[in-house]
């Protein structure tokens, strides 16, 4: 079992569909992060959960809702997005948000959005 | 707006030879500095972390950090053509009352010819 999972691998959906990623960490961490990579651009990061507690979200649209019920789980929640939504999303993990070091990748879902 | 500054390549080196990376940042505050390797279609995975001043060496890989300048760097000795991926810079810095982030540069792109 890989240290972060994510699925699904990839992902199209419509402009009116709702969906959901999902991610969980078996390394016992406390924080988990999305994060989206668009082609050429650096990766950017959504929102950060320390000890299931949401402590950043970077301006991200609330077409993007996130979950987190405990430590080891994260979701991303999917509605309306629009063709520029389209990326790679990826979930990581970290032993604590405080340190924000050493962050564990899922392999990511490749979002479609047509 | 923090910034990672990386030169997007690609960059080519014949097998055997030393790859230079290098990466530049915006925040003086930051104290923590990691490179990511991300194959194509994958991941990023973390290959060193940097913290103080000079060189740390792990096997093939050494990394330069020098705050003064913002300045750091990888080197890759006697690379192989599975070296052949996107290098990511990452530093990271602490907001105001947020907790501590990593700032993603866009990454370089190596090819190691055999």
């Amino acid at each position: 079992e890989t240290g972060v999972t994510q699925t699904p691998r990839h992902l199209v959906m419509g402009m009116t569909n709702k969906k959901s990623l999902k991610c969980e960490q078996h390394l016992g961490h406390n924080a988990m992060y999305w994060y989206k990579q668009s082609a050429k651009k650096p990766l950017e990061l959504m929102f950060v959960y320390n000890f299931k507690e949401q402590t950043e979200n970077n301006s991200v649209p609330s077409r993007f809702s996130p979950e987190c019920p405990n430590s080891s789980h994260l979701f991303l929640h999917l509605h309306t997005l629009q063709p520029e939504d389209s990326a790679l999303y990826l979930c990581a993990s970290s032993q604590s948000a405080s340190t924000n070091e050493k962050l564990f990748f899922g392999s990511g879902t490749q979002l479609s959005v047509l | 707006q923090k910034e990672v500054e990386q030169n997007s390549g690609p960059l080519s080196v014949p097998e055997g030879a030393i790859a230079s990376l290098n990466c530049t940042y915006s925040d003086r505050g930051s104290q923590s500095f990691f490179w990511y390797r991300q194959y194509s279609g994958k991941s990023p995975e973390l290959i060193m972390s940097i913290y103080s001043n000079g060189d740390k060496e792990d096997g093939r890989f050494t990394a330069q950090l020098n705050k003064a300048s913002q300045y750091v760097s990888l080197l890759i000795r006697d690379s192989q053509p599975s070296d052949s991926a996107t290098y990511l810079c990452a530093a990271s810095f602490r907001p105001s009352g947020s907790a501590r982030q990593l700032t993603f540069g866009s990454g370089t792109q190596l090819t190691v010819l055999p």
